[in-house]
């Protein structure tokens, strides 16, 4: 069984720059969550991707944007980047099969620095 | 939406001791509460959860109770060793499969 990937580890832009953050979810998995975690901050939900469309979405402005793809793999893209957005983003795939909430599993993080 | 809030900021214990972390929540629809530990330069461990119609879980070393009514939930480690040292984070969730973080507990176990 294939876990979470995340790429690239680490990435450094300046602001105004625009970011694409790539995610494979886990095997069997269909559904991907994306998570900023700012530094000794919990994480906070950014959207969610089931059946390549947004299923959900936190308190983010509408610059940060997703993609899922047939393979359930999934992107993050931040337009216009701000110092602020400078943070861990983290990815989780699940399994949603209408019913309970079922088990998040997280990728390792794309570590962000925006100068 | 939902509010979780994870106290002590920090735990120090002596190896072999317990460490109890305890969070409270807002939102009297969540319904699964998860555990997570990250470790430095890592993305979150799921390391047991429970769900509204159990009380208590157990699991090796670790177990989780829920208190429904007071809304609140504990993560409890029994003989700690210096690898638990980490950050743990309770969450919460109301069926939208969507986690609500607390801002994470450092524990740190001296050996």
């Amino acid at each position: 069984e294939t876990g979470v990937t995340q790429s690239p580890t680490h990435l450094i832009k300046t602001r105004g720059q625009q970011v694409t953050l790539r995610c494979s979810s886990q095997s069997g998995h269909n559904t991907v969550s994306w998570y900023q975690q700012a530094l000794g901050q919990g994480p906070q939900f950014i959207f969610q991707y089931y059946r390549e469309e947004e299923n959900g979405r936190g308190n983010f402005p509408p610059r940060f944007s997703g993609l899922q793809f047939p393979n359930y793999s999934s992107e993050l893209n931040v337009n216009a980047l701000e110092l602020d957005d400078s943070a861990l983003y983290l990815c989780a795939s699940s399994l949603f099969t209408g019913g309970a909430d079922n088990e998040q599993f997280f990728g390792p993080g794309t570590r962000l620095t925006v100068l | 939406g939902e509010n979780v809030e994870q106290h002590p900021s920090t735990l120090s214990v002596q190896e072999g001791d317990s460490a109890v972390i305890k969070c409270t929540y807002s939102d009297s629809a969540s319904n699964y509460f998860p555990w997570y530990k990250q470790e430095l330069g890592k993305g979150p461990q799921l390391i047991i959860d429970i769900r509204s119609n159990v009380g208590e879980k157990k699991d090796q070393q670790i177990a989780v109770t829920l208190n429904k009514t007071a809304k609140h939930f504990s993560l409890h480690i029994t003989e700690t060793q210096p690898e638990d040292s980490a950050v743990y984070f309770c969450a919460a969730t109301d069926g939208n499969n969507r986690l609500a973080f607390g801002k994470g507990n450092q524990v740190v176990v001296i050996p």
